[in-house]
């Protein structure tokens, strides 16, 4: 494994419906985050896992979205009741000893 | 909480300028600071990072030392290329989690432009 894994790449949904999307971090890294990044805007962080405690939430997060880390190795993502407010690219990073987060290349949301 | 602040952009330079993008940040003690770097319809890839006061970190001609006094980690580049057009972000990782985050915070990003 050469890097950290989203699936899907892109997602369409209807508005109210349910999405769950997949991070495969770095294998050797028990740090992981999630982040949604809007056009022109910076990474908003949304969520921090090590191993498999979620250590951290954003205060701005809906109770819609919710993160789990099940087994410290693959994270979901899964967003309830969509609104086309969430359509935006949501971002996996995984960190390992050295402090350097590793990237995936993320999975666009669109909501119609 | 901690904060990243960048330079507004667009940047626009000739090939072979000089690059400077201001970055300033607000965090307790000494957290590690990163240059992200995001091309055109590609993911964030790390660029260069400082984990301690005085550090340089260097990569691809890029340049950027961090700077306790000042609170600074500013981004440079003797001589651009059309190549490095893209969107640049300054983030912070904190040294410890007794400030409680663990937050990886970002600068809202400078968009680079180089023309030919």
């Amino acid at each position: 494994d050469t890097g950290v894994s989203q699936n899907p790449r892109h997602k369409i949904t209807k508005r109210g419906q349910n999405v769950t999307f997949r991070c495969d971090p770095i294998s050797e890294h028990n740090r992981l985050y999630w982040y949604r990044q809007t056009l022109g805007q910076g990474p908003e962080f949304l969520t921090y896992f090590q191993n498999e405690a979620q250590l951290e939430k954003s205060r701005l997060l809906s109770d819609r979205f919710s993160a789990e880390r099940p087994k410290g190795s693959f994270s979901t993502l899964e967003i309830q009741r969509t609104e086309q407010g969430d359509s935006a690219m949501y971002l996996c990073a995984s960190i390992g000893a050295n402090t350097e987060a590793f990237f995936g290349q993320g999975t666009r949301l669109t909501v119609v | 909480g901690d904060s990243v602040t960048q330079m507004e952009g667009p940047v626009t330079l000739s090939e072979e300028a000089f690059l400077t993008i201001n970055c300033t940040y607000t965090a307790t003690g000494y957290p590690s600071l990163f240059w992200y770097v995001q091309y055109p319809g590609e993911g964030l890839q790390l660029l260069l990072k400082a984990t301690k006061a005085d550090d340089k970190g260097s990569n691809k001609g890029f340049e950027a030392t961090y700077r306790k006094e000042t609170t600074s980690f500013h981004l440079e580049k003797g001589s651009v290329q059309v190549s490095d057009s893209a969107v640049y972000f300054c983030a912070l990782l904190p040294a410890y989690s007794g400030a409680g985050s663990y937050q990886l915070t970002f600068g809202k990003g400078t968009k680079l432009s180089v023309i030919p």
